[in-house]
């Protein structure tokens, strides 16, 4: 079965540092991969997306992430972090070959940012 | 302004109560999700519906129950079989395509509590 790891559960960081978020999948055929946030008591919303093409993928609110299909990783990084950043990321993938209309979700990593 | 809506936003139940968590969406979109969502867990899957009329149990479905009756609507029901409901619930939808696991819309959500 798809697995999905987030090596950190809370990063701290101050505001204006560059930031990185890890996300490693288990998986044989070639993930579809997301990163998603979420504030406190609301729900997901979609950061960015790779399915295929180039493995730099740029999303909304200044991320980005890379794909390594060698290391299994889907990293997603900011240059400078905005105090508004605080907030959980969840790295989630599709099993493109199956034909699944589930995502499995990692665990989360929360975000707080130092003024 | 097109989106999902969920209700309440917080539920309180009762030893061997039945309770149903309401999920509109007027993005005219096919698929339907729910989500459990437990501090430090993630997301899980607990039911999703591709088209009316017809749905499909999600990971963790056992103790809960849904209905998809109307395009726009997919109440779920958490019965008194499930012994541990407290969560915080998230409901969400997607265009029913190929990709249909392209980008998930989420409600805000319903945190549920027992008494």
């Amino acid at each position: 079965a798809q697995s999905v790891t987030q090596p950190d559960i809370h990063i701290t960081v101050s505001e204006g540092a560059s930031l990185e978020l890890r996300c490693n999948y288990s998986y044989g055929a070639t993930p579809y991969l997301f990163w998603y946030v979420q504030s406190p008591g609301q729900g997901l919303q979609l950061l960015l997306k790779y399915f295929s093409g180039d493995t730099l993928v740029q999303g909304i609110k200044g991320f980005e992430a890379e794909f390594k299909r060698s290391q299994s990783s889907f990293n997603l990084r900011k240059p400078s972090v905005h105090w508004s950043d605080a907030a959980e990321y969840f790295c989630a993938v599709v099993d493109s070959g199956a034909g699944s209309y589930q995502l499995t979700f990692g665990k989360g990593t929360k975000l707080s940012v130092i003024p | 302004d097109g989106g999902i809506t969920q209700s309440p936003k917080y539920l309180f139940r009762k030893e061997g109560q039945n309770v149903t968590l309401s999920c509109e969406q007027n993005l005219n979109h096919d698929a339907m999700y729910w989500y459990r969502q437990d501090p430090g867990q993630g997301l899980r899957l607990i039911y999703y519906s591709q088209i009316v009329n017809d749905f499909q149990k999600g990971d963790i479905a056992e103790g809960y129950s849904v209905s998809r009756e109307k395009k726009e609507s997919f109440p779920l029901t958490v019965t008194s079989a499930q012994k541990n409901p407290t969560a915080f619930y998230l409901c969400a939808s997607s265009t029913s395509t190929g990709t249909a696991y392209e980008k998930l819309f989420f409600g805000s959500g319903t945190q549920l509590s027992v008494l």
